[in-house]
């Protein structure tokens, strides 16, 4: 699996945006993009995946560059509740090798 | 979707013993793995459980420290054999149930493992 860069932290408004970079820039092209957060003991929790387009759900967007050398995960109005560790993760065997993850902090 | 049911959910446990962990899928599903997260840190893959034949083990886990069984589809166990304090971590179960590799991944809770 192709290897991840996050940024360790980041800070958040209520009610902003929260935009989570994410560096893969040796993903292979039959390889996925996915992101997961972690609440404070609790079981990873799925957020998104794509794999060259962007992608949007419910809870968020995944924006991945052209190249797919990286992408952002978009909370589009960040509550207290998206506090948590995001993790970025490429793929393609089922297996999710976790990497440092970005801790949100998102503050009133 | 998969509901995942993850047993014990914590435990303390004495140096020298060992813990079978039992995870409990409400669905069929091909691709089962276990996770540890040690404290403060993040998720380190252990093994896939492989049904109907012996785990596939990542670098640095070993089966005789790390049994892992898997009898059918929907259930697994992972056993920490003579425990020491550095095997205080949280152990996770987790399942992709499509049939694709392109399906997202369902987390147990976790087991919260403490080694005195």
């Amino acid at each position: 699996d192709a290897k991840t860069t996050q940024p360790p932290s980041m800070d958040c408004a209520e009610g902003r945006a929260a935009n989570l970079p994410c560096n893969h820039s040796t993903i292979s092209g039959n390889e996925y993009v996915y992101w997961y957060r972690q609440i404070h003991s609790q079981g990873p929790q799925y957020i998104i995946h794509g794999l060259k387009n962007n992608e949007t759900n419910e809870m968020a967007s995944l924006i991945i560059t052209e190249d797919r050398k990286s992408s952002t995960l978009i909370l589009p109005h960040a509550t207290l509740r998206d506090t948590a560790v995001y993790y970025c993760i490429v793929t393609d065997a089922g297996k999710s090798t976790f990497g440092d993850g970005t801790t949100l902090t998102v503050k009133p | 979707s998969a509901v995942i049911s993850q047993k014990p959910s914590r435990d303390i446990c004495q140096r020298g013993t060992s813990l079978t962990i039992q995870c409990q899928v409400d669905s069929q599903v091909t691709m089962m793995f276990w996770y540890r997260q040690q404290p403060g840190q993040s998720l380190t893959l252990i093994a896939t459980a492989n049904q109907g034949s012996e785990a596939t083990y990542e670098s640095g886990f070993v089966i005789d420290k790390f049994p892992i069984s898997r009898p059918n589809l929907t259930f697994s166990t992972l056993t920490v054999s003579n425990m020491s304090p550095e095997d205080s971590s949280i152990y996770l179960c987790s399942v992709q149930p499509g049939w694709a590799m392109n399906t997202e991944a369902f987390f147990g809770q976790g087991t919260r493992l403490t080694v005195v």
